[in-house]
């Protein structure tokens, strides 16, 4: 069935270095790719999202790539600070069969 | 204000008491989703609805019920209820379901004991 691997669990990085969340999808229909971010006790919310015709996006400090080949999409983070501390879910939406699938998500902790 | 609303935020119930955790949203979307929350597994979609009266099964559908008798509110429902049901539950709902992100209500806790 449709799957979403997502790498690292767990990431921590000293404020101000640069943060990466890698995700892999299974199912090539898939055209849309949210990132969510969920702070502690609080619903995901979205972050930024990149659409199958885009190779990158960018958002402030915030920046997405997709590799459709690879299958592959990656968020990146940088001058991260310690309000980025969260647990950020990446997620493949599927054509057709109407339901979105998300990653275990990564828990990142950025270090004052 | 454009919100997902679910009550309660949290609930205490014992093994096989019915309950329903109510879900409402007021931005006359027509996709709505109810999702569970588990460590280390992510959100795993539990029911799905496209539209008034049309719902379907997600990834983990046992043990829960869902009605969509109005474009704005969603509940799922347990009817009866197992300790493998304590979760954190997400109600979620989205303009459409490509393309288009997902707003969230603000969890349910649930301890089935």
């Amino acid at each position: 069935g449709e799957n979403v691997e997502q790498h690292p669990s767990t990431l921590s990085v000293q404020e101000g270095d640069s943060a990466v969340i890698k995700c892999t999808y299974s199912d090539s229909a898939s055209n849309y790719f949210p990132w969510y971010k969920q702070e502690l006790g609080k619903r995901p919310q979205l972050i930024i999202d990149i659409r199958s015709n885009v190779g990158e996006k960018k958002d402030q400090r915030i920046a997405v790539t997709l590799n459709k080949t690879a299958k592959h999409f990656s968020l990146h983070i940088t001058e991260t600070q310690p309000e980025d501390s969260a647990v950020y879910f990446c997620a493949a939406t599927y054509t057709g069969g109407f339901k979105t699938i998300f990653g275990a998500g990564t828990r990142l902790f950025v270090k004052a | 204000e454009a919100q997902v609303t679910q009550n309660p935020r949290y609930l205490i119930t014992v093994t096989g008491k019915k309950l329903t955790v109510t879900c409402s949203q007021n931005m006359n979307h027509e996709y709505m989703s109810w999702y569970r929350q588990d460590p280390g597994l992510g959100l795993r979609q539990i029911y799905y609805s496209m539209n008034v009266e049309v719902t379907d099964k997600g990834d983990v559908p046992e043990g829960y019920k869902v009605s969509r008798k109005e474009k704005r509110n969603f509940p799922l429902i347990l009817e009866s209820p197992s300790p493998n049901q304590t979760s954190l539950y997400f109600c979620a709902s989205s303009l459409w379901q490509e393309n288009s992100p997902l707003h969230f209500g603000n969890g349910t806790r649930l301890t089935v004991t």
